[in-house]
């Protein structure tokens, strides 16, 4: 059974970056159907999308953040990883990593989440 | 502001019918498929629908979907306590690079 397992700091300074990683486990991350991707959602708000690489190392990111977001990926240790530069408090969120299938033709969703992680920004 | 538009909260009583609209654009639910989300009070979300209209395994058939242009729609047969939580539709969006759009999600009560 695939799992997904985000682990990072809980608290992030504002200006600071955030950095979070995605473990994989029960399959490979280097499989070539899907794309790994990470997700947001603010306190009692809801889910937005920041964006998703594949094992190659090709990324789609969200127009919204494009210009404050990395997100990398390392086979070897099948995990990827998240940066989110320039944190302010908007940035305070329950961030999750997700499995989905190749866009624009994807068929199955995002059908496999991590337990999600709360990173909060404040000094 | 979410790219695709939900109502924020809907209601039901046990064993009722009830439905959870999501409607957006040519450049996502007009082109692609819609998918649903069923997140529980302080869960992952969780994979409800997918390709329009497809459960997963494990999904009980009460949830069903549809679409239909631009839009599309959530119902829940035979309403369950359980049924309480947040449902969100998402879509790809074929507008710049691509991107994941999702609805700003439905608060579900049941009465």
């Amino acid at each position: 059974q695939l799992q997904l397992q985000e682990s990072g700091p809980g608290l992030v300074k504002p200006s600071e970056t955030l950095s979070l990683t995605c473990t994989v486990s029960g399959g490979s991350i280097s499989s070539s159907s899907y794309y790994w991707g990470w997700i947001r959602q603010p306190p009692g708000k809801g889910l937005e999308w920041i964006g998703s690489i594949y094992y190659s190392g090709s990324t789609y990111y969200n127009p919204s953040l494009k210009s404050r977001v990395t997100i990398s990926v390392d086979t070897s240790k099948n995990q990827f990883s998240l940066k989110l530069s320039s944190v302010t408090a908007a940035d305070t969120a329950v961030y999750y990593c997700a499995r989905h299938d190749n866009p624009p033709a994807t068929v199955a969703g995002f059908d496999y989440w991590g337990q999600g992680t709360l990173v909060t920004v404040s000094s | 502001q979410s790219v695709l538009t939900q109502p924020p909260s809907a209601s039901g009583t046990p064993g009722q019918r009830v439905t959870i609209s999501c409607s957006g654009s040519s450049s996502n639910i007009g082109s692609n498929y819609v998918y649903w989300y069923q997140q529980l009070p302080g869960t992952a979300p969780k994979l409800l629908i997918y390709r329009n209209n497809q459960r997963p395994s494990g999904v009980p058939d009460r949830f069903s979907g549809s679409k239909s242009g631009t839009s599309a729609s959530l119902a829940i047969s035979g309403l369950r306590s359980e049924d309480e939580a947040d449902y969100y539709c998402a879509a790809w969006d074929d507008s710049l690079s691509g991107l994941w759009v999702f609805g700003g999600g439905t608060k579900l009560t049941v009465l």
